[in-house]
């Protein structure tokens, strides 16, 4: 089944305790993406890869990491969590960007409380 | 900067009622508009999207969306609602010309009374 997969979906951790959370499609996509959701704020992009070692930030990067070194992979790091980074984050990937068109399948969803 | 505004943050409806969603976006070029849904504990998904051509755009489960270009808005419509249409609706943007980045909107709880 084509799927985008995202783990773990749940996590509590501590201030400044590093993690990672692991997005992986097997759809053979160019393009991924991570977003975060936010009562009231929508989605907001954190960062997007546009192929393998193509990384950019999107309109909230502050306190994250990313990197590409397969194209099914794009995994997030929160090298020093804070409260303010308690959110869903969702990773998102389409096959490529083209004339414009940019059509997102998600993954579930990842809750992370950082306390 | 591109931006996307959903006025209505939760609808409340009944069955068979008809819905539109509101959905403006401020940008001057050419845009790429989408609506995708989220319902409860699923991913999100997309409802439908306009790329070009006819405004009047078709999606899932009956819904549709018309593009108005000299008003920048994209509204979601639905001639009569169901119960399973319970769910958070996010209008998308992108520009024609930087489609990695995707704007969506703040969101629309609608919530139906069966």
């Amino acid at each position: 089944e084509a799927q985008v997969t995202q783990n773990p979906r749940y996590l509590i951790t501590v201030t400044g305790k590093k993690l990672t959370v692991t997005c992986s499609q097997n759809m053979n996509h160019e393009y991924m993406s991570w977003y975060r959701q936010d009562p009231g704020l929508g989605l907001r992009q954190i960062y997007y890869s546009m192929n393998v070692e193509v990384t950019d930030k999107g309109d909230v990067p502050e306190g994250y990491k990313v990197s590409r070194k397969e194209k099914r992979n794009f995994p997030l790091i929160l090298e020093s969590p804070s409260p303010n980074q308690t959110s869903l984050y969702f990773c998102a990937s389409s096959l490529r960007v083209i004339s414009g068109a940019n059509v997102l399948t998600f993954g579930a969803g990842s809750r992370l409380t950082v306390l | 900067a591109q931006s996307v505004s959903q006025h209505n943050h939760h609808v409340i409806l009944s069955e068979a009622a008809s819905l539109e969603l509101g959905c403006n976006y401020s940008y001057g070029g050419t845009v790429n508009l989408f609506w995708y849904v989220q319902y409860p504990g699923q991913h999100l998904q997309l409802l439908l999207k306009y790329f070009s051509g006819d405004p009047l755009v078709k999606g899932i489960k009956g819904f549709e969306a018309e593009f108005i270009k000299s008003k920048f808005s994209f509204n979601l419509r639905k001639p009569s609602v169901q119960w399973s249409d319970t769910a958070e609706y996010f209008c998308a943007v992108n520009a024609y010309s930087s489609a990695s980045k995707i704007i969506f909107g703040s969101g629309t709880r609608l919530s139906i009374r069966p």
